[in-house]
């Protein structure tokens, strides 16, 4: 199957401070991609779907302007997490997919936030 | 609205036992329905996927899954279990019909696997 990595795998920041998540279809040209946050023992909730070359769709409930995602081209998509607080560390997971096809998941970031 | 439930938070089997992990759905049209795998330092693999057709669906790993409808169910099962397929498993829902690709999970059940 196509491969999504996502960089860094772990990321440990001071309250305040921005941290960018990036994501990438190694093998693939991803017409969208999915961002995700995981709870610890709990579901995966989308926070966010990006098509390349558009402005990011945010799902209910998710702040537009704490979590910035660019989706600037066929493989790459970023998630900013801005002004990081403690409440914002979780487990983020991005996923991506070529038009109609099966998503394809990357192996998720673990930020904390002191 | 739409919803998956997996009752099962935690489940705990024998090696080479049978399994069942069972999913519910809440979604008023026909549900695209999938079965995912988590494994630490992996990303989520899909195990099988549901679209339309014969309700039994046959996936990767030796699992299987059977859609009904009145029930509004899709059961994961495999006849027997490997040490390896101890993980976490989650249930998914695609719910948009304009087939955005936008899915629901649900909670997720743990397996682990006793030698």
């Amino acid at each position: 199957g196509a491969v999504v990595s996502q960089h860094p795998s772990r990321v440990i920041c001071k309250s305040g401070t921005s941290v960018k998540i990036e994501c990438r279809s190694l093998d693939f040209q991803a017409t969208t991609m999915f961002w995700y946050r995981q709870f610890p023992k709990q579901s995966l909730m989308l926070m966010a779907t990006s098509n390349e070359g558009s402005k990011a769709t945010y799902e209910q409930g998710v702040e537009k302007d704490k979590f910035l995602i660019n989706h600037a081209s066929l493989t790459l998509s970023t998630l900013t997490v801005t002004s990081a607080h403690p409440e914002d560390s979780s487990f983020y997971i991005c996923s991506a997919r070529q038009l109609y096809n099966e998503q394809f998941f990357g192996p998720g970031t673990r930020l904390t936030v002191l | 609205a739409q919803s998956v439930t997996q009752p099962d938070i935690h489940i705990t089997v024998s090696e080479g036992a049978s399994l069942e992990l069972r999913c519910n759905y809440s979604y008023g049209a026909t549900p695209y329905l999938f079965w995912y795998v988590q494994s630490p330092g992996q990303g989520l693999q899909l195990l099988l996927k549901y679209f339309s057709g014969d309700t039994l669906v046959q996936g990767i790993k030796g699992f299987e899954a059977e859609f009904k409808r009145s029930q509004s169910s899709f059961n994961l099962r495999k006849p027997s279990v490997h040490w390896s397929d101890a993980a976490e498993y989650f249930c998914a829902v695609g719910v948009d019909s304009s087939n955005t690709g936008k899915l629901i999970f649900g909670q997720g059940t743990t397996l682990q696997v006793k030698p």
